[in-house]
């Protein structure tokens, strides 16, 4: 199984805070790769697919990158509805497999 | 509007069996797959497994296989999982999400379903 290691597990930041997450795979995973927002009892949300492809309607200063085994999750200017947790996710091959989440805080 | 709206919310004894239900709407639901999710309280997002609608076939995470069942009704859009003996270990929010192969990030998510199992 490949085992995805999120980091950090929680970041304190301010309005406006550009900021970076980071996802490691322990193998490959040639860009299958997503990002989730998660805000407090709702479901999770699709923000990027295939490590840097923005799904409709989320906003542009969300931005992914990355290849091989390291992606990172960027937030340019960070705003008051950003804060969240945010889960990575790969698809390259069954099990599919969840970063342990970051819980981004107002600082 | 492409939607998966779940059942309600459930509770339960130890050893008492268990379906919860994702209902499909606004896309042809025998072309993407539906997986199931686990969150358990105050932690992460784990994958269990997933069916494909139009034939049925699954496959689980090994962390599932043998304690939970999936499944689906294509004639009525919805699938399905299952559970024969509840353990208050499965207490738990659990999702439905869409997918499609070769395409395999979720998207959308239905609403979740909270499974409390206790004595």
């Amino acid at each position: 199984d490949i085992q995805m290691t999120q980091s950090p597990s929680s970041l304190s930041a301010s309005v406006g805070d550009r900021v970076t997450i980071t996802c490691r795979a322990s193998q490959g995973i040639s860009n299958s790769l997503a990002w989730y927002q998660q805000k407090p009892g709702k479901a999770p949300k699709l923000l990027l697919y295939a490590a840097s492809r923005l799904e409709s309607g989320v906003p542009s200063r969300f931005s992914g990158s990355g290849s091989g085994t390291d992606y990172t999750l960027t937030i340019s200017s960070l705003q008051p509805e950003d804060f969240a947790t945010y889960y990575c996710q790969h698809y390259y091959s069954t099990p599919y497999t969840f970063g342990q989440g970051t819980k981004l805080e107002i600082k | 509007e492409v939607q998966l709206v779940q059942s309600g919310a459930e509770v339960k004894k130890p050893g008492e069996s268990l379906r919860i239900s994702c209902k499909g709407s606004g896309y042809s639901f025998t072309s993407y797959w539906i997986s199931w999710v686990r969150q358990m309280p105050g932690k992460g997002l784990e994958w269990m497994g997933r069916i494909d609608p139009s034939d049925s076939y699954t496959n689980y995470s090994p962390s599932f296989q043998g304690h939970v069942s999936i499944s689906a009704d294509k004639s009525i859009s919805t699938a399905y999982l299952q559970w024969s003996s509840l353990k208050a270990s499965d207490t738990a929010m659990y999702y439905c999400a869409r997918h499609q192969a070769g395409y395999n990030w979720f998207d959308p998510w239905g609403q979740g379903t909270l499974v409390t199992v206790s004595s």
